[in-house]
């Protein structure tokens, strides 16, 4: 298995609803991201967890909240989102030597109404 | 700190034509490059790396780039594009012992027309 799989394709959600987004990988990988991309831009790391703690929070609001239950599995969830936070939202793995690049999933696109 | 500039944010070509996709980067330290592409609603497939040894570096789907340290280039370049080339592609940077930390350009749109 060579893929990061993220559910849901698609959601979308109210200001006061509570989502969750899943990613899982099983490849052996210990490191995990969350990007968010929005449209015909790159993508920007939020959070990155290595070895199932959280390692890098890059100043991410706090209505967006990851969780590494294990080390196939990233969570992030999301409550009371504002329309601005619409967006595609990347998972990507890889491992912690010096020779890797990451494995992206497809993502999920979010839309806030 | 890296950095990444894409100098071309569209880049219109015909179908078996030749191609090159522009990166520059900037870096203090030594680093890994990488190319991306993203098809329509789709995540990002690796391409092809640079990580040290020959400067020429060949990947997926015909593709290839040349690290260039002196002028701090890793331009992507492909001799014949196909329609099924035509995505946003990514240059990546990432220090020598910054594991977590990618730095993306801004994209480059290719185009290829029939």
């Amino acid at each position: 298995d060579t893929e990061v799989t993220q559910t849901p394709k698609h959601l979308v959600m109210g200001m006061t609803n509570k989502k969750s987004l899943k990613c899982e990988q099983h490849m052996g990988h210990r490191a995990m991201y969350w990007y968010k991309q929005k449209a015909k831009k790159p993508p920007e790391l939020m959070f990155v967890y290595s070895y199932e703690k959280l390692s890098i929070n890059e100043s991410v609001p706090s209505r967006f909240s990851p969780e590494c239950p294990n080390s196939s599995l990233l969570n992030l969830h999301l409550h009371a989102l504002q329309p601005e936070d619409s967006a595609l939202y990347l998972c990507a793995s890889s491992t912690l030597g010096t020779d890797y690049g990451y494995t992206f999933g497809s993502g999920t696109r979010l839309t806030v109404v | 700190a890296q950095s990444v500039t894409q100098l071309d944010s569209q880049v219109p070509v015909f179908e078996e034509a030749p191609v090159e996709l522009r990166c520059n980067y900037s870096s203090s330290v030594s680093v890994y490059l990488f190319w991306y592409v993203q098809y329509p609603n789709q995540g990002l497939q690796l391409l092809l790396k640079y990580l040290s040894g020959s400067t020429l570096v060949k990947g997926i789907n015909g593709f290839e780039a040349e690290f260039n340290k002196s002028q701090t280039s890793f331009h992507l370049r492909k001799p014949s594009v196909h329609i099924s080339d035509t995505a946003e592609y990514f240059c990546a940077v990432r220090g020598l012992y910054n594991f977590n930390k990618f730095y993306f350009g801004s994209g480059t749109k290719l185009n290829v027309k029939p």
